[in-house]
């Protein structure tokens, strides 16, 4: 079936380095989603990617839409305490006229060392 | 606006005891749902999803079932908890074409089963 593979599993920096992380898809997807979720709490939607090849910026984050949209990256700049938790990527792939699948990768686990 | 909310926020229950977990929907109509459980540490595994009224997918065999009595209320349940069955619930609602819209979660239940 498919898979939607998010590296790394786990990602340790010191506060003020860039961190990345990678969402690949077995398929191609119809769009992309990233999400956070801060230790103890619950998954919050960042940002949606639709377009082969889409870039969009939040302050610090950049997110990646492969060519193929088959994959896609997160990336911070200069890491604050306030980035700490994990970072889900969710692929979308048409499965019917009607419908669409959404597969969460595994995350990453951003920790920030002071 | 829409909220979703969940409760209990937490549960300890012992092994062979029922479950029943709510899930509702404000400002929104006929949403999707969906169910998921995280264990300690790791990925969203999707359990249900359920794109209208009495309308239930299960994504993977287990000792889980849910319903949708109304438009935006979903319940998880269980006649007999497992110890595998302890985990992080959350439960999430997006609107528009199935699988593609961002999904909003919902605070979640920790679940414990002794």
């Amino acid at each position: 079936g498919q898979q939607v593979m998010q590296i790394p599993q786990y990602q340790h920096v010191q506060e003020g380095e860039d961190f990345t992380t990678y969402c690949n898809s077995s398929t191609t997807l119809s769009n992309i989603q990233w999400y956070k979720q801060r230790p103890g709490g619950h998954p919050v939607f960042l940002i949606q990617l639709v377009k082969s090849g889409e870039v969009k910026k939040q302050k610090r984050l950049t997110f990646q839409f492969g060519e193929a949209k088959k994959n896609s990256s997160l990336h911070i700049t200069a890491t604050q305490t306030t980035d700490v938790g994990t970072y889900f990527c969710a692929g979308s792939r048409r499965v019917s006229n009607r419908d669409d699948k959404i597969i969460f990768g595994k995350g990453t686990r951003l920790h920030i060392l002071p | 606006s829409q909220t979703i909310h969940q409760w209990p926020a937490t549960l300890v229950q012992p092994v062979g005891s029922p479950l029943s977990l709510e899930c509702t929907v404000e400002g929104t109509s006929n949403p999707n749902l969906y169910w998921y459980r995280q264990a300690a540490g790791r990925g969203l595994q999707l359990l249900f999803y359920s794109v209208g009224i009495g309308q239930i997918s299960s994504e993977v065999p287990q000792n889980l079932s849910a319903s949708r009595p109304q438009d935006r209320q979903f319940i998880l349940s269980s006649k007999k908890l497992l110890l595998s069955d302890s985990g992080f619930y959350l439960c999430a609602w997006s609107g528009g074409r199935f699988g593609t819209d961002t999904q909003y979660f919902g605070p979640g239940t920790r679940l414990t089963v002794l």
